[in-house]
């Protein structure tokens, strides 16, 4: 089974506004956290935002938030105020306590913001 | 200094050739990590070193070697390679303690191999 499920390869917004990218996740170990990477054509991997598995409030780092539900077992990625720069391919991770230096990747989605 | 730096940036090497990628990091992090990923796919562990001793193997071909000759540095050694080994090489960093689940991954800006 696939750790890490992101269901939209691609997707597109206009500048300006908000955009949600879905990730859902299979652990069935209580300690996990959650990650968002965001990759530009230049190739580099850039951390955007952690969430814990006991984190009782969504996280948010800028204009980035996480809207994390346990029970449905997705942390879904919002992109408020898109800019052009935002487009690139986005990955959603996580990392299991019982499996140490591990990351899960899922298949990441490619988001092209329009002007 | 937070940042994972790889050299070179790019590598064009012929199926004979041996080369090495170099990853270097000045975080004090004791995990350090090698994958590969091809374009518009999500980057595949290929190896984990945790305080200089190589902790997982992802059942990498022999003809990528990795090498880490201190805590700082990784190193990865190719020797006849495919060309299906095109594809961007990066290497990351973690503090290296284990089973704390927020630690995450820096990444250096990858190596962009062709194997001709």
């Amino acid at each position: 089974a696939q750790k890490i499920t992101q269901t939209q390869p691609g997707m597109f917004v206009q500048e300006k506004e908000a955009v949600t990218l879905d990730c859902t996740y299979d652990t069935s170990d209580p300690s996990y956290g959650l990650f968002w990477y965001k990759q530009p054509s230049s190739g580099e991997m850039i951390f955007l935002i952690y969430q814990g598995s006991y984190d009782q409030q969504n996280a948010t780092e800028g204009r980035y938030s996480l809207n994390f539900q346990k029970a449905r077992k997705s942390a879904n990625l919002v992109i408020s105020a898109s800019q052009l720069g935002d487009s690139a391919m986005y990955f959603c991770a996580m990392r299991e306590s019982y499996t140490g230096n591990q990351f899960y990747f899922g298949t990441g989605t490619s988001l092209t913001v329009i002007p | 200094d937070t940042e994972v730096t790889q050299t070179p940036k790019h590598l064009v090497m012929g199926m004979t050739n041996k080369k090495s990628l170099k990853c270097e990091q000045h975080m004090g992090h004791r995990a350090m990590y090698w994958y590969k990923q091809k374009a518009k796919k999500p980057p595949e562990l290929m190896f984990v070193y945790s305080y200089e001793k190589l902790s997982i193997n992802e059942s990498v071909p022999s003809r990528f070697s990795p090498e880490c000759p201190n805590s700082s540095l990784l190193n990865l050694h190719l020797h006849a390679l495919q060309p299906e080994d095109s594809a961007l090489y990066l290497c990351a960093s973690s503090q290296g303690q284990g089973a704390f689940t927020n630690e995450k991954l820096f990444f250096g800006s990858g190596t962009q191999l062709s194997v001709l």
